[in-house]
């Protein structure tokens, strides 16, 4: 079954240093990757994805993932974390609708939630 | 840019009353809506897939009879709870697919919570 997985419920780092929330999954097939951030009490934006292609990909916030296919991994990562970033981010995976059954919906991780020391 | 928009934001009801939500895509037509649901602190879960001018598609386990689903245009899909009890207070999130490329955009939610 396909499933994703996002390692540390909670990752607290300083303002200015990197932030990496991992974020793994588990199909016999490469499916499509998302990361998204969720404010409390707010629908879901896009951080960004993969689809096909470059296997680093940029986001917005300055925020980038890298598809590892040998990991299985989708890891998200940001140089240098500001406070504004503070907030739950999901990793996603769908496949392209029609494959396996897929509806073209997401499978969402469990979620991090981030937080940032002054 | 595409946006989804929600109504309710948040509602207060009481026990065994029915809620609508609603979902709209304000900007694009979108034949596919989704329909997830939010736990306090847990992940989103799907519930059911909204196709325009046809029935829903539930997940296994979502009663279809309690959570009412009508695509009834291109920009507008309904989730009722009907009879809601307190165990059906979340956070309902739904999300419309745009265009060739089937990006999907997310609504901002709305908070349920039933006496």
């Amino acid at each position: 079954a396909q499933s994703v997985t996002q390692l540390g419920s909670h990752v607290s780092v300083s303002e200015g240093a990197l932030v990496l929330l991992r974020c793994n999954y588990s199909s016999s097939v490469p499916p499509y990757l998302f990361w998204y951030v969720q404010y409390p009490n707010q629908g879901l934006q896009l951080l960004l994805k993969y689809t096909t292609g470059a296997t680093l990909v940029k986001g917005i916030n300055g925020f980038e993932a890298e598809f590892k296919k040998s990991e299985t991994s989708f890891h998200l990562t940001k140089p240098s974390a500001h406070m504004s970033d503070a907030a739950e981010y999901f990793c996603a995976v769908s496949w392209p609708e029609n494959y396996g059954g897929s509806q073209g919906n997401l499978i969402f991780g469990k979620g991090t939630k981030l937080s940032v020391k002054p | 840019g595409a946006v989804v928009s929600q109504h309710p934001s948040r509602v207060i009801c009481k026990s065994g009353t029915s809620v609508k939500i609603e979902c709209r895509s304000l900007d694009f037509q979108a034949t596919t809506m989704f329909w997830y649901r939010q736990f306090p602190k847990k992940s989103l879960m799907l519930m059911a897939t909204s196709n325009e001018g046809s029935k829903a598609t539930y997940e296994q386990g979502v009663e279809k009879d309690k959570f009412l689903i009508n695509h009834a245009s291109l920009t507008l899909s309904t989730l009722t709870v009907t009879s809601a009890h307190p165990e059906d207070s979340s956070f309902y999130i739904c999300s419309a697919i745009k265009g060739r490329a089937r990006e999907q955009f997310f609504g901002p939610g709305t908070r349920l919570t039933v006496l």
